[in-house]
């Protein structure tokens, strides 16, 4: 069982309101991911963090923004969700490189009203 | 664009029988991974196969990969129920630091 955790594992709110997902792992890994998923679907890659201070966007253009101040932490903010951002994000972070094993939180099922 | 492509997209089979999965990708990879996912839940690594090698085993999973024509094939021996799940492969193509997932492949193993 992997040592990395999400929070909430599901969250429904109204349009226009700020929210942060939790993501934090206990594994010392210095890379950390958040994909986006929709059902049935691929996972897009949104935004990821090669180490303390460092963030950068993915593939997919997303209006998220994150932060990573402390190695364990890796957050996800929406200054103003929307219908559109209904979807299932995916924290995972890896020991040295995407190259190599990924572990995947359990995941924030979001709803947006 | 997709790089990885599962096929079939679903399967349905009976406990014991054998379960294959096949991925197709366009370009050039360092290495390949399979990722289960059980329904609303995080994908688990499942194994990785590096471009030069060919075959790999992991307790009751084969996977295969044939860099000449881009795909990798994952084999589950003895299903059970409880390999019930999406599984997906991803890719590494090297020069970055992202995995890009194909759209994976439904697996149901009846009792």
């Amino acid at each position: 069982e992997a040592d990395i955790y999400q929070t909430p594992r599901y969250l429904v709110i109204g349009t226009g309101k700020k929210i942060t997902l939790e993501c934090s792992q206990t594994m010392g890994h210095d890379k950390m991911y958040w994909y986006q998923q929709d059902p049935g679907m691929e996972l897009h890659l949104i935004h990821y963090s090669y180490g303390v201070n460092s963030t950068e966007k993915g593939d997919l253009s997303s209006e998220s923004t994150v932060s990573r101040i402390r190695t364990e932490h890796f957050p996800l903010t929406l200054e103003s969700a929307r219908p559109s951002h209904t979807s299932q994000y995916l924290c995972a972070s890896s020991f040295r490189t995407a190259n190599e094993k990924l572990f995947f939180g359990s995941g924030t099922q979001l709803s947006v009203l | 664009s997709q790089q990885g492509e599962e096929d079939p997209q679903a399967l349905s089979i009976q406990e014991g029988e054998n379960a294959t999965m096949n991925c197709s990708y366009k370009t050039s990879i360092n290495n390949l991974q399979w990722y289960r996912q059980n329904s609303g839940r995080g994908l688990v690594h499942l194994i990785l196969i590096r471009s030069n090698e060919r075959e790999k085993h992991s307790g009751r999973l084969r996977v295969t990969l044939d860099t000449s024509k881009k795909s990798s094939s994952l084999l589950i021996t003895a299903s059970r129920a409880a390999d019930t799940a999406s599984y997906f492969c991803a890719t590494d193509t090297g020069g970055s630091e992202k995995l890009v997932f194909g759209k994976g492949m439904k697996l149901t193993v009846n009792p």
